[in-house]
């Protein structure tokens, strides 16, 4: 079993569909992480959660509602996109200690929104 | 503000030849970590390299090896003897301190490295 796993891998909406992403995390972290991935643009944070509280929102439009319901789970709501939303959805989980603290990453939930 | 820099859109490097991405930084924050991360077509990023602001030796994972001049804010990354399976987007990202237990990781506009036979 993979470290973190996103689902689904792909996904194609209309501007008026309503889905939601998932992500899962067998490693026993405490925080876990959306970042968008577009075309030639770096990557961008999007919101972190620890120990299932959000503790950071970088001005993410309201289409995107994330959920933790535990420390385990994240999913992104999404709802009336638009077509520059398009990207790559990557879910990442850390473990708060002594270690290097770095991010586990899935593979991507790649989003086109026509 | 913080910022990672990656001047390299796409380098080539023959198989078994030794490369160097490059990678600048710049953060007003005395405590900070630089990671390295290797992107394959299938989307994952995977973590390849790690150095602390207050490590005394560059670090080695393997073929990866950090370069590391904090005076010149750089933490170029050397693959030496490349392979085929190197083939990827790489990218450079910086944290700042701890923050209530959680990291906040800024990537740069990452490397395309071809590895050819």
């Amino acid at each position: 079993e993979t470290g973190v796993t996103q689902t689904p891998r792909h996904l194609v909406m209309g501007m008026t569909n309503k889905k939601s992403l998932k992500c899962e995390q067998h490693l026993g972290h405490n925080a876990m992480y959306w970042y968008k991935q577009s075309a030639k643009k770096p990557l961008e944070l999007m919101f972190v959660y620890n120990f299932k509280e959000q503790t950071e929102n970088n001005s993410v439009p309201s289409r995107f509602s994330p959920e933790c319901p535990n420390s385990s789970h994240l999913f992104l709501h999404l709802h009336t996109l638009q077509p520059e939303d398009s990207a790559l959805y990557l879910c990442a989980s850390s473990q708060d200690s002594g270690n290097t603290g770095e991010l586990f990453f899935g593979e991507g939930s790649r989003l086109t929104v026509l | 503000a913080q910022k990672i820099t990656q001047t390299q859109p796409g380098m080539f490097v023959q198989e078994k030849e030794a490369v160097t991405l490059d990678c600048t930084y710049d953060t007003s924050d005395p405590s900070y970590g630089l990671f390295w991360y290797k992107q394959p077509s299938s989307g994952e990023m995977i973590f390849l390299i790690y150095q602390g602001s207050y490590d005394q030796q560059n670090a080695t994972e393997g073929r990866y090896s950090l370069n590391f001049q904090k005076a010149r804010k750089s933490a170029n990354l050397v693959i030496s003897a490349s392979q085929l399976g190197d083939s990827a987007m790489y990218f450079c990202a910086m944290r700042e301190a701890f923050s209530g237990g959680y990291n906040k990781l800024i990537f740069g506009a990452g490397t395309r490295l071809a590895v050819h036979p």
